[in-house]
């Protein structure tokens, strides 16, 4: 069964506009870890944002917010003031299930200047 | 501060060898995990080491498939028998101790296996 979701294969934005990207999760635990990565044409994956399923309020790092809605078992990652090194595959995950931890299939974000 | 390091960054062979790939996580960090990812796919977990204990292996791990963490620092991965399925990228991550569901982990930037 698919963890995590991310619907959006591809996404448009503006430089210096907000972008939400989508992602939703299915998991029986009550302990678990959300958490973006971003991984550009080079290949690495760079961790962006955390948040915790007890966590009451919102992470946000810098530019970069994680708009956490438990009831909906979503955590969309939220953009601010894009700039043109945004441009990249975005990677919503989630766990641990056990030892597991489960990555969706990606959004692949695009800054137009 | 070194990051997670691995080695080799290509690797190209042909179908029925086998292949061995290194992952050097960050010096501190006793949990380690490997991953494979495919074209247009996100990382798909394959096993997890805490120190040298290998605790899960994914039933995509068959059984051509083996790691070690001997010592608990560095980890292999050996693929036996190669398939032209096997083609893909081989990320290595690892994280820090501490409650395991709020520590990020840290990727090295990966093997890439071709088999011709």
């Amino acid at each position: 069964a698919q963890k995590i979701t991310q619907t959006q294969p591809g996404m448009f934005v503006q430089e210096k506009e907000a972008v939400t990207l989508d992602c939703t999760y299915d998991t029986s635990d009550q302990s678990y870890g959300l958490f973006w990565y971003k991984q550009p044409s080079s290949g690495e994956m760079i961790f962006l944002i955390y948040q915790g399923s007890y966590d009451e309020q919102n992470a946000t790092e810098g530019r970069y917010s994680l708009n956490f809605q438990k009831a909906r078992k979503s955590a969309n990652l939220v953009i601010s003031a894009s700039q043109l090194g945004d441009s990249a595959m975005y990677f919503c995950a989630m766990g641990p299930t056990g030892n597991q931890f489960y990555f969706g299939t990606g959004t692949s974000l695009t800054v137009i200047p | 501060d070194t990051g997670v390091s691995q080695d080799p960054r290509h690797k190209i062979t042909k179908r029925g060898q086998n292949v061995t790939f290194r992952c050097d996580p960050i010096s501190e960090h006793n949990r380690l995990y490997w991953y494979r990812q495919t074209l247009g796919q996100g990382p798909e977990f394959l096993t997890y080491f805490q120190n040298e204990a290998q605790l899960e292996k994914s039933r995509l791990l068959s059984d051509r498939f083996s790691a070690e963490r001997p010592k608990g620092s560095f980890s292999t991965l050996e693929i036996q028998r190669t398939e032209q399925g096997d083609s893909a990228m081989y990320l290595c991550a690892s994280s820090s101790s501490g409650t395991r569901v709020n520590q990020p982990q840290h990727f090295g930037d990966g093997t890439r296996l071709s088999i011709l």
